[in-house]
């Protein structure tokens, strides 16, 4: 099965909240991680990544915490805008294993005006 | 710079047909990727090339084949189409190994029917 999930499959905000989109992994081994925003039609979009040296990583009104400890990985996104809508994956990657990004099943975020 | 393209956007084939995918990126990297996405599930690995010459399996490679024709261009062909290859397919491609990431950058999809 897959080793990377999400606990909540939607989630719905108002504009303006602060989102938080949770993740977890099985696999202690990975190394790398991503998150995802694909909108409707297209493809997925590279929002941050984080590797496993690090507990956080900021870009511009997205956060990624990651928790070894509990394999948890979250995404939260400041100020959320209608535009935020879509669905966003998690995604993991072991350093060795060349081309082995794993997936999550994915999150549908919705923010209401 | 318009990053990974996918022909064509849309296909409708009927069982037992042929046909590719193509796939093509400028942005230099060496390796290039194949997926498919069924829905409410996450992206599956079809087949990858680390470079420009090699191919590999990834998760579902049944039923596909592909041809890395050069560093440029990545193809997916299905040699006889049956229904549970109706799916939405995406090409990706990443510099993988110069900083020992996987960032993949994605193209905007093949939405692929079989009849």
């Amino acid at each position: 099965g897959e080793s990377v999930g999400l606990h909540l499959p939607t989630l719905s905000v108002q504009e303006g909240d602060n989102s938080i989109i949770n993740c977890a992994y099985s696999n202690s081994a990975s190394d790398y991680f991503i998150w995802y925003k694909q909108e409707s039609g297209k493809g997925p979009q590279f929002i941050i990544d984080i590797r496993s040296n690090m507990d956080k990583r900021q870009g511009q009104r997205v956060t990624v915490l990651l928790n070894k400890t509990v394999k948890h990985l979250s995404l939260q996104i400041a100020a959320t805008q209608p535009g935020d809508s879509a669905v966003y994956f998690c995604a993991e990657n072991i350093g060795t294993s060349y081309g082995k990004l794993t997936f999550g099943q994915g999150t549908i975020l919705t923010v209401h005006p | 710079n318009a990053g990974v393209t996918q022909t064509p956007k849309f296909q409708v084939l009927k069982t037992g047909q042929s046909m590719t995918l193509q796939c093509a990126q400028d942005m230099n990297h060496n390796s290039m990727y194949w997926y498919r996405q069924d829905p409410g599930m996450g992206l599956r690995l079809i087949y990858y090339s680390a470079s420009e010459g090699t191919t590999d399996k990834g998760e579902v490679p049944n039923g596909y084949n592909v041809s890395r024709l050069n560093k440029r261009e990545f193809s997916l062909r299905l040699e006889s189409a049956a229904p549970s290859q109706t799916s939405v397919y995406f090409c990706a491609s990443s510099d993988w190994g110069i900083l020992n990431t996987d960032t993949q950058y994605f193209g905007p999809g093949t939405r692929l029917t079989v009849l």
